[in-house]
């Protein structure tokens, strides 16, 4: 059973544009998520956190949005750029219940397109 | 800063030999590691928590025999897969947490072993 789950498998955006990317869970107890951006055959980059006390976290040209009660996080990168091209992984954690691994999502796939 | 290493990225072998795979924070110290894996088009999911000094923590299914974690130092852990077969080709990923962090919970990966038993 899936617990945390990225329904789109690839997304396209023109270059310069928004691009949303979306993440659903399941597990109440998660209380801390973040976003990974990987490449093939490399390990996954940190790009963003955000803690479930809070509704929104943004660094630069990445911020994340939390709605606790329809357990659902999006990760706005805008302007979209070529290099932003990769898999993006949403991950969440049981913190609070000392649960430290993360838990994620299949990945969706990010295309910008020139 | 926050830089993991893997060694080697990339491990071809027979079947029944035991492979080991090391995991290392470069620039900072971790009380945890975790190691991952990662199927072709797949998430990644964690196998197992290495804690410095102390027994590690694996997730259901992940048979703690076959995958030994020894986490001697603040900065090593590693990852042995014994008696490999074609079932362990994958793509190993570990991470680590730095431990001055102190309410920060993200963890920086290493860039991954992949793992070809023929």
């Amino acid at each position: 059973d899936q617990q945390v789950k990225q329904n789109s498998p690839s997304l396209s955006v023109q270059e310069g544009r928004i691009s949303i990317l979306n993440c659903d869970y399941t597990n109440s107890m998660f209380d801390y998520f973040l976003w990974y951006k990987k490449y093939p055959a490399e390990g996954p980059t940190f790009l963003i956190s955000i803690s479930s006390i809070k509704d929104k976290n943004e660094d630069g040209r990445f911020t994340v949005f939390l709605n606790k009660s329809a357990k659902h996080l999006s990760l706005h990168i805008v302007p979209s750029q070529p290099g932003d091209s990769a898999v993006y992984f949403c991950a969440a954690t049981d913190e609070g219940g000392g649960a430290d691994g993360l838990t994620f999502g299949k990945g969706t796939h990010l295309i910008i397109q020139p | 800063g926050a830089v993991v290493s893997q060694h080697p990225s990339r491990v071809i072998c027979k079947s029944g030999t035991s492979v080991k795979i090391e995991c290392r924070s470069l620039d900072f110290q971790a009380t945890t590691m975790f190691w991952y894996r990662q199927f072709p088009k797949q998430s990644l999911m964690l196998m197992a928590t290495s804690n410095e000094g102390s027994k590690a923590t694996y997730e259901q299914g992940v048979e703690k025999d076959k995958f030994l974690i020894n986490h001697a130092s603040l900065t090593l852990s590693t990852l042995t897969v014994t008696s490999a077969h074609p079932e362990d080709s994958s793509f190993y990923i570990c991470s680590a947490r730095d431990s001055r962090a102190g309410g920060v919970y993200e963890q920086f990966f290493g860039p991954g072993t992949r793992l070809t038993v023929l």
